[in-house]
């Protein structure tokens, strides 16, 4: 059984802090990572996707892969209270066949 | 541009009524998705079809057929449903690249309700 696993939250931090977003996985095979956002009510927008070990980095947002420890991470620097949402990990495997298969997600809070 | 679409956006029917989700993308995607998601849960994977062939089946009751004309195209049809049904049904595509990161690109979804 393939699970992504995700704290639920929320994961409340202020304005202008960096909020960490952490996820892992169990299966090893696993070659894609992706984080999405999803606001309350609508459907989810990726933010980010990684495959190789190290970080990424695309505006606010850093992915980190960690394969050995099967962990991926995605940072928020200077959160603002748009970035309120629930941040949901999903994990692919080599073939494409493979399912996505997302972490239940976390729920972030940006406080002004 | 990275756009899927989807009709309608709300959607109200009874036990007895058929109806249809449509999804439509036009960035020369070959997979396309149907994912049902209840509130506070992920997405639920249902169908998958790779070019124009249903591919996974995760075991969807009868009531929800999926259809894909095309490879733009993609259908659900909704019959006798159950209340328990209702849900966010989402649509997503994605390039079906073989042995490299294949991203999957949501739609807005369906919200529908059984009555």
């Amino acid at each position: 059984q393939k699970e992504v696993e995700q704290n639920s939250g929320p994961l409340s931090v202020p304005e202008g802090a960096i909020a960490s977003l952490n996820c892992t996985y169990s299966d090893r095979g696993s070659q894609s990572f992706f984080w999405y956002r999803q606001y309350s009510g609508k459907s989810p927008e990726l933010i980010m996707f990684i495959y190789s070990n190290g970080d990424k980095e695309d505006g606010r947002f850093t992915a980190q892969l960690n394969k050995a420890s099967q962990y991926v991470s995605l940072l928020i620097r200077d959160s603002q209270p748009s970035d309120s949402a629930t941040y949901l990990c999903a994990v692919n495997g080599f073939s494409n066949t493979d399912k996505l298969i997302f972490g239940t997600g976390t729920r972030l809070q940006v406080f002004p | 541009d990275t756009e899927v679409t989807q009709t309608p956006k709300h959607l109200v029917m009874g036990m007895t009524n058929k109806k249809s989700l449509k999804c439509e993308q036009h960035m020369g995607h070959r997979a396309m998705y149907w994912y049902k998601q209840k509130a506070k849960k992920p997405p639920e994977l249902m169908f998958v079809y790779s070019y124009e062939k249903l591919s996974i089946n995760e075991s969807v009751p009868s009531r929800f057929s999926p259809e894909c004309p095309n490879s733009s195209l993609l259908n659900l049809h909704l019959h006798a449903l159950q209340p328990e049904d209702s849900a966010l049904y989402l649509c997503a595509s994605s390039q079906e690249a073989r042995g490299s990161t294949d991203t999957q690109y949501f739609g807005p979804g369906t919200r529908l309700t059984v009555l």
